[in-house]
């Protein structure tokens, strides 16, 4: 699995988007990039994923540069509630051994 | 709809016992995992299992056995427990491929 790096941690205005950004330069072709968050120590609840277009679904959207060496997650509207770790994978499809690192603790403040 | 749901929630053990964390799906999905989480840290992957009968290591499986006699049992076997498998411990599940995968409530274990 390429490695990913994730600022450690960030705080993002209620209200406002929030741009979690990941940087995976070693990416190979047959890699996805994947995003989960973990609220306060409860299981880790799939966000998105995408391979190299950019994906939206109800809860975020991801923005993969077009070289798929850094993407962006955005939430369109914070709340208080999306408080979590957000955690950015890439693994090759099929690969389902999912490698999660420290993530990035987001705080979202009023 | 349940989805993955872990027992018991909560356990403390002495060292040396032996327990079983149990964990159940209810979503027909053949590919189950066991994650340990440490303080602070990222999830590590236990074990994980591709269907009924078939079982392999992921990166820190000493210590621990599993089974998978159905799909939607995944049980997590610590023989002797050592202070070391202090940790709460996460079961997941998909369909395989780069479906999503669901995670359950965990097991917060605390080896005394």
């Amino acid at each position: 699995d390429a490695k990913t790096t994730q600022p450690p941690s960030m705080d993002c205005a209620e209200g406002r988007a929030a741009n979690l950004p990941c940087n995976h330069s070693t990416i190979s072709g047959n890699e996805y990039v994947y995003w989960y968050r973990q609220i306060h120590s409860q299981g880790p609840q799939y966000i998105i994923h995408g391979l190299k277009n950019n994906e939206t679904n109800e809860m975020a959207s991801l923005i993969i540069t077009e070289d798929r060496k850094s993407s962006t997650l955005i939430l369109p509207h914070a709340t208080l509630r999306d408080t979590a770790v957000y955690y950015c994978i890439a693994t090759p499809y099929g690969n389902n051994r999912l490698a999660f690192g420290k993530g990035n603790q987001v705080v979202v403040i009023p | 709809n349940a989805g993955v749901t872990q027992t018991p929630k909560f356990r403390i053990l002495k060292i040396g016992q032996s327990m079983t964390l149990q964990c159940t799906q209810d979503m027909n999905h053949n590919y189950m995992y066991w994650y340990r989480q440490d303080p602070g840290m990222g999830l590590k992957l236990i074990y994980y299992s591709v269907g009924a009968g078939i079982t392999d290591k992921g990166e820190v499986p000493n210590g621990y056995n599993v089974s998978r006699s159905t799909t939607e049992d995944f049980p997590l076997r610590l023989e002797l427990a050592a202070p070391s498998q202090t940790s709460v411990y996460f079961c997941a599940s998909n369909y395989g491929g780069n479906t999503e995968a669901f995670f359950g409530q965990g097991t917060r274990l605390t080896v005394v």
